[in-house]
């Protein structure tokens, strides 16, 4: 159980352009959902929170223009990375949570999307 | 904010002895403290976490000590094995808020290296 999937897996784009990430709890209804980023030997740098229908909390120095967070549903998050540029290029990670018999605070990650930016 | 600093950055130990990583935090509110595993290029796993009402957590050749005086938690891992070999990342949150979970707030992660 607690399955998060992430599509796509790589992509490659163009500066300029705009990459759409999906991020979908398979078995589960996800009360939260977070975006990080994670460049590589380093570690995960939360971006952004969200929970279905309402806005999503942005952390410090992240552009929430530049990085579109839609949570529609309790089980589908998207992350649309604006205007994209060569140094937005990163592993981008989403993990979902939701109450369990475990806990409420287990976030379970998605396998991560891979961005290169030319 | 919290911060949560990771120790060491690298270890690396023969396969059969056991390997402990050190965590701190500054939150005092932090109630929930996970630990993940993460290989090249691929998802963060949950291995084992604790919550603040219990002071120690096992799970095979896993353990978790916790000590909320003093604000740090520490991975124990015994009779270590080549799949161990990977970055191992603790976490510290608040658990859940009137708005949801709380977020996670990251170690720098340590790289683990089994030698044969």
């Amino acid at each position: 159980g607690a399955v998060v999937s992430q599509h796509p897996s790589r992509v490659i784009c163009k500066s300029g352009t705009s990459v759409k990430i999906e991020c979908r709890s398979l078995d589960f209804q996800a009360t939260t959902m977070f975006w990080y980023r994670q460049f590589p030997k380093q570690s995960l740098m939360l971006m952004a929170t969200s929970n279905e229908g309402s806005k999503a909390t942005y952390e410090q120095g992240v552009e929430k223009d530049k990085f579109l967070i839609n949570h529609a549903s309790l089980t589908l998050s998207t992350l649309t990375v604006t205007s994209a540029h060569p140094e937005d290029s990163s592993f981008y990670i989403c993990s979902a949570s939701t109450v369990t018999a475990r806990g409420a605070d287990t976030q379970y990650f998605g396998p991560g999307t891979r961005l290169t930016v030319l | 904010g919290e911060n949560v600093e990771q120790h060491p950055s690298t270890l690396s130990v023969q396969e059969g002895d056991s390997a402990v990583i050190k965590c701190t935090y500054s939150d005092s509110a932090s109630n929930y403290f996970p630990w993940y595993k993460q290989e090249l290029g691929k998802r963060p796993q949950l291995i084992i976490d604790i919550r603040s009402n219990v002071g120690e957590k096992k799970d095979q050749r896993i353990a978790v000590t916790l000590n909320k005086t003093a604000k740090h938690f520490s991975l124990h891992i015994t009779e270590t094995q080549p799949e161990d070999s990977a970055v191992y990342f603790c976490a510290a949150s608040r658990g859940l808020s009137n708005f949801g979970n709380e977020k996670l707030t990251f170690g720098t992660g340590t790289r683990l290296t089994i030698i044969p």
